[in-house]
């Protein structure tokens, strides 16, 4: 079945630090991928998304880059800042009318 | 334009209550799906519906249902609660047939005790 992988955390960075959080992926056919995040107390954000293979998704300062031959999606930020603190989320969705599936999340937390 | 709304916000019960938690979804939205969101299991699908209708299901117990109204709006319900029902259910909202991505509500924390 279809399922995504992400790097372990947590992970604490310094205020205007780069940021990369890793993303793979299995799945059978093209699916649309989306990293999503969770503030504290919040429900899920949608971040970015992409659709197929080559596309870029980006947001924020954020930017993500569907890769089919290494099945990844790493998300990354060049100046990461206080207030990105929060959970990021790696989902992928097979298809229109179609759950999504995520990755485990991590924590993300940035110091003055 | 108004997001996807859920309530009630938090809610306590004891085991073995049932328990009906709402969602409302984006205006013109006519999909909705529910997650359950634990420490343990992570994001989780429960189910999604469509038009009224059921199209997919998730891994769990028949104790979870769910239905939608003919306004999109949609509720779950958990019969006979457990004290790993303790989650945060999030509901989601989709454009309709052909759209894939989801916005998500605030979601509803219940504690089972």
């Amino acid at each position: 079945g279809d399922s995504v992988t992400q790097m372990e955390g947590p992970v604490t960075l310094s205020e205007e630090a780069c940021l990369t959080i890793n993303c793979t992926y299995t799945a059978t056919g093209y699916p649309s991928l989306f990293w999503y995040v969770q503030y504290p107390g919040e429900g899920l954000q949608l971040l970015l998304k992409a659709t197929k293979a080559d596309d870029k998704g980006s947001n924020k300062g954020f930017e993500a880059t569907y890769r089919k031959e290494t099945t990844s999606f790493h998300l990354e930020k060049g100046s990461v800042q206080v207030s990105d603190s929060a959970v990021y989320f790696c989902a992928l969705s097979p298809g229109a009318n179609s759950k999504l599936t995520f990755g485990k999340g991590i924590t993300l937390s940035v110091r003055p | 334009k108004a997001g996807v709304t859920q309530t009630p916000r938090y809610l306590i019960k004891t085991r073995g209550q049932q328990v009906t938690l709402s969602c409302s979804p984006i205006s013109g939205h006519r999909s909705v799906s529910w997650y359950q969101q634990t420490p343990g299991q992570g994001l989780q699908f429960l189910f999604e519906y469509f038009s009224e209708t059921q199209r997919n299901k998730g891994n769990f117990p028949g104790r979870f249902s769910g239905r939608q109204f003919s306004n999109s709006r949609s509720e779950m319900n958990v019969s006979t609660l457990e004290l790993g029902d303790s989650a945060l259910y999030l509901c989601a909202s989709t454009l309709g047939a052909a759209e894939e991505t989801q916005y998500f509500g605030p979601g509803t924390r219940l504690l089972v005790l």
